[in-house]
C-alpha cells in the first residue's frame, strides 16, 4: 500500500524559505518510472503544479516558480524535500505531494493528505 | 503556462449525466494524449479518476468516462449519484519545458 505524508511548518513569515518534506512508503524512488511531485492549492482556489522529481534524479519545475523552487530526494530515507524561497502571503496554500508511475503516465495516482502553510508576519 | 479552462460549475439530477469540458491549446491538451481528471471532495486530497484521456484506474466506476477532441478534453459522469458531488480538475502534460498544467476546476452539484 502506497502512502505519502507531507510535513513542515504551518506558519512562515514573508521573505522566509519554506522547507517541506514528503515521507512515503510502499514504493521506492529508485524504481524505474517512479516520481514524486508537489502540488499546491490556495484556499478556495485551483490546484497548481509545482515540481516533480523522478527515480533517475530528473527534476522538473513550474516555469513561473522555477527560480524559487528546489526539489531533492533521499532514497534511503524515502523522502522528497521541496524548498521555496522568498515566501509571500500569496503562497498561502495546502501543499500536497503525490506519487507518479509509468503505469499512469503524467498522472498522480496516490496523494498525501496535504499540509496547510500560512504566510503571514 | 496558463491553466486549462474549465466551466466553474455543472449540475444534474440523480441518474442524469453531466459533462465537464477542459480547454487548452495545441501545446498541452491538443498535443498529447496525457489528460487526467481528478475528483476532490471538500477538505480531501484529489483522487485520480481518468488518465491518458479515457482510461480508468482500478476501482473507479465505469460511470466516469473521458474523451478528447482537438484542444478540448471532456469528462462525463453518467448515472449521477450523490457522492459524485465534488470539485473536478483536469490536468495535461505540456511538454518537457512546461511539464504539467492543471485546469481551473469545476464544481459539480447533484440537484
Amino acid at each position: 500500500q502506497i502512502t505519502l505524508k507531507e510535513s513542515g511548518p504551518t506558519l512562515v513569515k514573508p521573505t522566509q524559505t519554506l522547507t517541506l518534506t514528503c515521507t512515503f512508503s510502499g514504493f521506492s524512488l529508485s524504481t524505474s518510472g517512479v516520481g514524486v511531485g508537489w502540488i499546491r492549492q490556495p484556499p478556495g482556489k485551483a490546484l497548481e503544479w509545482l515540481a516533480l522529481i523522478y527515480w533517475n534524479d530528473d527534476k522538473r519545475y513550474s516555469p513561473s516558480l522555477k527560480s524559487r523552487l528546489t526539489i531533492t530526494k533521499d532514497t534511503s530515507k524515502n523522502q522528497v524535500v521541496l524548498t521555496m524561497t522568498n515566501m509571500d502571503p500569496v503562497d498561502t496554500a495546502t501543499y500536497y505531494c503525490a506519487h507518479r508511475t509509468s503505469y499512469y503516465p503524467y498522472a498522480f495516482d496516490i496523494w498525501g493528505q496535504g499540509t496547510m502553510v500560512t504566510v503571514s508576519s | 503556462q496558463s491553466a486549462l479552462t474549465q466551466p466553474p460549475s455543472a449540475s444534474g439530477s440523480p441518474g442524469q449525466s453531466v459533462t465537464i469540458s477542459c480547454t487548452g491549446t495545441s501545446s498541452d491538451v491538443g498535443g498529447y494524449n496525457y489528460v487526467s481528471w481528478y475528483q476532490q471532495h471538500p477538505g480531501k486530497a484529489p483522487k485520480l479518476m481518468i488518465y491518458e484521456v479515457s482510461k480508468r484506474p482500478s476501482g473507479v466506476p465505469d460511470r466516469f468516462s473521458g474523451s478528447k477532441s482537438g484542444n478540448t478534453a471532456s469528462l462525463t459522469v453518467s448515472g449521477l449519484q450523490a457522492e459524485d458531488e465534488a470539485d473536478y480538475y483536469c490536468s495535461s502534460y505540456a511538454g518537457s519545458n512546461n511539464f504539467d498544467v492543471f485546469g481551473t476546476g469545476t464544481k459539480v452539484t447533484v440537484l
